[in-house]
């Protein structure tokens, strides 16, 4: 069964520190990892979408990195704007569904 | 362009009532999704419709939801005889048809059976 896990649950940073959120995953092959954003009360924001072991994103300050087990998405110099839920998803080769983490809850403090 | 829109937008029942929820999707996408996502989790696949089939149903939690697609665009969620346990957020996704196109998706529709 195809399975994502999103480390930590929940993260502090005071504005302008820098780090990392972690995507574990198990998935019987990947066609592809996706990253969303997500507001209160607002459905999923799409951020990226890697492919394979190796691929980098870029969006501003946010990058986001894949290996053949887990995605980091980083988050440099952050301001209380990109305070949010950050969601990790999986799409199996032969699906169309996504199956999603738990998600990462980041609040940037000014 | 339109994203994804949802009615309505809260939604409270009591238990044992029905309920549809509508989606209507980016135009133009073929693909349609539903997902569930309770409080503090993130979203669960419920279905997937490409036009107007079901293409993959294998989410839905058992036989009181339905999911419908007549013409290829709107779509309808039911929940018949509704349970506290179905109180949830319900999302939906539209995408083009090719598998690894991203899923875009609406504001939710905020479900709350007392």
């Amino acid at each position: 069964e195809d399975q994502v896990t999103q480390s930590p649950e929940a993260l502090r940073l005071q504005e302008g520190e820098s780090s990392s959120l972690n995507c574990s995953y198990t998935v019987s092959g990947l066609r592809g990892l996706f990253w969303y954003r997500q507001d209160p009360g607002k459905g999923p924001e799409f951020l990226f979408t890697l492919y394979s072991a190796g691929e980098e994103k870029e969006k501003e300050r946010l990058k986001a990195t894949l290996t053949k087990k887990e995605s980091f998405l980083h988050i440099t110099a952050p301001k209380p704007e990109d305070s949010a839920t950050y969601l990790c998803a999986v799409q199996a080769w032969g699906a169309q569904k996504l199956v999603f983490g738990q998600g990462t809850r980041l609040t940037i403090n000014p | 362009g339109a994203g994804v829109s949802q009615t309505p937008s809260n939604k409270v029942t009591e238990k044992g009532k029905y309920v549809e929820l509508r989606c209507d999707p980016i135009s133009g996408h073929t693909a349609l999704y539903w997902y569930r996502q309770s409080l503090g989790q993130g979203p669960e696949f419920l279905i997937y419709f490409q036009g107007t089939g079901a293409a993959d149903d294998s989410g839905l939690p058992n036989d009181r939801f339905f999911a419908v697609r007549p013409e290829g665009s709107v779509s309808t969620l039911k929940i018949q005889r509704t349970e506290r346990g179905d109180s949830a957020v319900y999302l939906c996704a539209s995408s083009l048809a090719q598998p690894g196109d991203t899923q875009y998706f609406g504001p939710g529709t905020r479900l709350t059976v007392l």
